[in-house]
């Protein structure tokens, strides 16, 4: 596997506001992808990142609200915009292709706690 | 279709005891049957994965079995642990092409005691 980081791995926010989160892997990797596990909840997919293209969004998360970047094959960003006490959740990175793993292993980053007073 | 339906949604166990966690999909599609563990505060980590071609995986103390044709597929935990306490999710995924491709679905999780 790789070495998966995020930034910030927890942060207090206010409403209105907007959180960026960092992804970098310390390899390069085919697909990255964007999750939201609520609290006491399963995973639910919020998109792909694509390397140099907009990235795919699942039905129900919109570019608007969560818009994302992937300049190159070992970093994303996922904008949490105009949050609100409901996007209080743990935003998980993962990624998969990476050398010596089947193509659809998925890693998981460790996490960023998000709460939204 | 895309759902993949997991119980029981928690378990208590003694240790030693082997606990079995199962998971039922719809969609054929899918291909390949990953099982996550995560404990508190941390990402989930794969733990042990199968394909449709075999019928049964086993790594260390942990065994998927795999039911095709019932579409069902199962983690079994040996000689279990306290530090085996956790939540497992199931997860599927298909190699198909077009914007499926490589997409996790989760199953609900369950959550894993095991008393020493």
């Amino acid at each position: 596997s790789a070495v998966i980081s995020q930034k910030p791995s927890r942060d207090i926010c206010q409403r209105g506001t907007s959180l960026t989160i960092q992804c970098q892997v310390d390899s390069q990797v085919t697909m990255m992808f964007w999750y939201r596990q609520q609290p006491g909840q399963s995973l639910t997919l919020i998109a792909t990142a694509n390397q140099g293209s907009e990235a795919t969004y699942e039905s129900g998360f919109v570019i608007d609200k969560f818009p994302i970047s992937r300049p190159n094959l070992t970093f994303s960003t996922l904008t949490v915009s105009n949050m609100s006490p409901e996007d209080s959740s743990i935003y998980l990175c993962s990624v998969a292709g990476l050398a010596y793993t089947f193509y659809n292993e998925q890693f998981f980053g460790p996490g960023t706690r998000l709460t939204v007073l | 279709q895309q759902q993949v339906k997991q119980s029981p949604q928690s378990l208590i166990v003694q240790k030693g005891g082997i606990p079995i966690i199962n998971c039922a999909y719809e969609n054929t599609a899918f291909d390949y049957f990953p099982w996550y563990q995560q404990f508190p505060g941390k990402g989930p980590a794969l733990l042990i994965a199968i394909r449709p071609d075999v019928s049964e995986k086993k790594e260390g103390r942990f065994t998927i079995s795999f039911n095709k044709s019932a579409k069902q597929f199962s983690l079994h935990i040996m000689d279990s642990q306290p530090g085996d306490s956790a939540t497992y999710f199931c997860a599927a995924s298909s190699s198909a092409g077009g914007t499926s491709y490589g997409k996790l679905t989760f199953g609900q999780g369950t959550i894993l005691t095991v008393h020493p």
